[in-house]
């Protein structure tokens, strides 16, 4: 299985700090994506991340990839309350494959 | 910014009950996708299709499962005889616009189905 497994599961911190999200994958892939979900909404895609790109900015988010280690993070910085979601990891294989989905990891931002 | 429409946004339903689930894709795109998300679960892929055919299904997909693109805009999934196992958010998804990045899907806001 692609299965990619995101940590911590839940996060909580203050306005203004930032928050760093771990994903966990178990084979090669071609490409990972990062997509938010506030609650009981639909899936924003937020970046795409290639297989021979090793870090990509996209505003205030930061996110690499250790193709060696078979993970990715996703960092955002300067939190805000309005940052409060569900944030996924979702791998694919060759082309326009299915994607598939880690569990999640939810973050909450207080302001 | 174009982006993938679904409608109905709720939809209940009694159970063996055929329900129809509808969505626009984005314009030029090639590939399209269902997902569901049982309420507190994972979002998983249930098919693609490509060229008006399905390229790839899985397991959950089963006969009581089609889809079909009836015209050059609409994509829908229909579930034959509706269980109540079927509850769950489902989600349209399309990808590959001419000069997008390859592999990049994007997903409209969903459809709640909820199986009485």
């Amino acid at each position: 299985s692609q299965q990619g497994e995101e940590d911590p599961q839940a996060l909580s911190i203050q306005e203004g700090e930032n928050a760093t999200m771990n994903c966990s994958y178990k084979t090669s892939i071609n490409n990972l994506q990062w997509y938010r979900q506030n609650s009981g909404r639909g899936l924003v895609h937020l970046i795409l991340i290639r297989s021979n790109e090793r870090e990509k900015h996209s505003g205030r988010l930061r996110v690499t990839l250790d193709t060696s280690k078979k993970s990715s993070s996703l960092l955002i910085t300067a939190s805000r309350a309005a940052d409060t979601a569900s944030y996924f990891c979702a791998t694919d294989g060759m082309g326009y494959n299915k994607l598939i989905f880690g569990a999640g990891t939810r973050l909450a931002v207080h302001p | 910014e174009p982006e993938v429409t679904q409608t109905p946004s709720h939809q209940v339903t009694q159970m063996g009950q055929e329900v129809i689930l509808r969505c626009v894709p984005i314009s030029n795109h090639l590939y399209f996708y269902w997902y569901r998300q049982i309420l507190g679960q994972k979002v998983e892929f249930l098919v693609s299709f490509y060229n008006n055919e399905i390229s790839e299904k899985s397991e959950i997909f089963d006969d009581q499962f089609s889809v079909e693109r009836p015209d050059g805009s609409n994509f829908t999934l229909k579930i034959r005889s509706t269980k109540l196992e079927d509850s769950a958010m489902y989600f349209c998804a399309s990808g590959g616009r001419a000069g997008g990045s390859y592999g990049e899907q994007f997903f409209g806001p969903g459809t709640r189905l909820t199986v009485l």
